[in-house]
């Protein structure tokens, strides 16, 4: 089945650092890729998307390549602000029930960021 | 206005009561989903309806009965509640096309006591 996994948080960096998240997936057809963010007390949030292979989704700031080759969506800032602070999440979108008639997101386990002044 | 609206937004119950979280979307989208957020934030779907018609259903205990009286609207209701059914329950909805988003309500807090 779908899988993705993502790297282990937590993350912990001080104000205007780079960040890297790492996302990998396992897929059996051509799955949209996307990243949510869910800040502290909320609910989720589409950050971006990419939906076929080397497209880049950007947003905020963030950016993400979906590269086939390497099956990776990596999720990456230049400058992080201490209103990143949240969690992040890779998933991925394919058919899911009987037939395959609807779409279903499967997620990562998360990423917990913090960001210091 | 709020695309996907849920309520309620913090629920505390006993074991062994029912309770229902009610969710209703404007997007016009045909499919709508629920998702739970366990204690870890791992985030995993349940049921997926579509146009009121359940298409996946993901091995969740049938104490967890969703009803969809018509494609605006997906209800869950969950009898006999355990102290593990404490978690975050998300409904979302989405346009039936390929790789379109998924929208998210901003969730329903249900501790179990």
């Amino acid at each position: 089945g779908d899988s993705v996994t993502q790297m282990e948080g937590p993350v912990t960096l001080s104000e205007e650092a780079f960040l890297t998240i790492n996302c990998t997936y396992t897929a059996t057809g051509y799955p949209s890729l996307f990243w949510y963010v869910q800040y502290p007390g909320e609910g989720l949030q589409l950050l971006l998307k990419a939906t076929k292979a080397d497209d880049k989704g950007s947003n905020k700031g963030f950016e993400a390549t979906y590269r086939k080759e390497t099956t990776s969506f990596h999720l990456e800032k230049g400058s992080v602000q201490v209103s990143d602070s949240a969690v992040y999440f890779c998933a991925l979108s394919d058919r899911g029930g009987s037939g395959g008639s609807n779409y279903k997101l499967t997620f990562g386990k998360g990423t917990l960021l913090t960001v210091n002044p | 206005d709020t695309a996907v609206s849920q309520t309620p937004k913090y629920l505390v119950t006993q074991m062994g009561n029912d309770k229902s979280i009610k969710c209703e979307q404007n997007l016009g989208h045909d499919t709508m989903y629920w998702y739970k957020q366990d204690s870890k934030k791992f985030l995993k779907i349940m049921f997926s309806y579509n146009n009121k018609e359940l298409i996946i259903n993901e091995t969740v205990p049938n104490r967890f009965s969703p009803k969809s009286p018509d494609k605006a609207h997906l209800n869950l209701h969950i009898n006999s509640l355990e102290l593990g059914d404490s978690a975050v329950y998300f409904c979302a909805s989405s346009p039936m096309s390929s790789g379109n988003t998924i929208y998210f309500g901003e969730g329903s807090w249900l501790t179990v006591v």
